[in-house]
């Protein structure tokens, strides 16, 4: 089947806007991850899911961001009153759980602010 | 606190050298490992994990608990293995270490 599936691909917004960015994890998956990837920056944590539930929201950066996932699948990031450091790749994953198994990545969705 | 460390942001070698590629972790407990890679213009994808104690793409990692270390070697580096390459811990989430560019020159 499809692996992790997020659109957009880019999106280029205007200081202030807010933007929401979407996350098809692999069918089955239980657990899903947000991360952000700034330039020459690591992978920064965001949140996970495990079902529908947020064990581990320590890494949002502000309350302008926020996620939720529905039905155990699709998940959503958004980011409010978006600021110019918002500017990254942010990435999804998703992990069928169990002991030493893998997070399948997105391809990311690059984020302008402009 | 889980961490993870690659202190080299970039690595240039030269074909057909050895490579590796260093990796420490913090981390009391067994250790879930893994390093993933991430070619130019493609999502990151897993390159191989501790536990399954396998060579691919000519790359193997030892875990050695003593030093808190999951190196990733390679005998004969390629063209082909320029890529961004990260480890990652795994405890109820994944911690990435900030990633190593390894440039492999003809």
């Amino acid at each position: 089947g499809a692996g992790v599936s997020q659109s957009p691909s880019n999106k280029v917004t205007e200081k202030g806007k807010d933007v929401e960015l979407r996350c098809d994890p692999i069918s089955g998956h239980t657990a899903l991850y947000w991360y952000r990837q700034s330039l020459g920056q690591g992978l920064e944590f965001l949140i996970y899911f495990q079902g529908n539930s947020a064990p581990d929201k320590s890494g949002l950066p502000s309350d302008r961001f926020s996620a939720e996932r529905t039905g155990g699948s699709v998940s959503t990031l958004t980011i409010q009153r978006t600021q110019q450091e918002d500017s990254a790749v942010y990435l999804c994953a998703s992990r069928i759980g169990g002991a030493n198994t893998e997070a399948f990545f997105g391809q990311g969705t690059r984020l302008t602010v402009v | 606190a889980q961490r993870v460390t690659q202190p080299e942001k970039l690595l240039s070698v030269f074909k057909g050298a050895p490579v590796e590629l260093k990796c420490n972790y913090s981390y009391s407990g067994s250790p879930e490992l893994f390093w993933y890679v991430q070619y130019s213009r493609q999502r990151l994808q897993l390159l191989l994990r501790h536990i399954s104690r396998e060579s691919i793409k000519g790359f193997t990692a030892d875990l050695n608990k003593g030093e808190t270390s999951f190196h990733l070697k390679k005998p004969f580096a390629q063209e082909e293995d320029s890529a961004m390459y990260y480890c990652a811990l795994y405890f109820n989430k994944f911690y990435f270490g900030s990633g190593t560019k390894l440039n492999v020159k003809p």
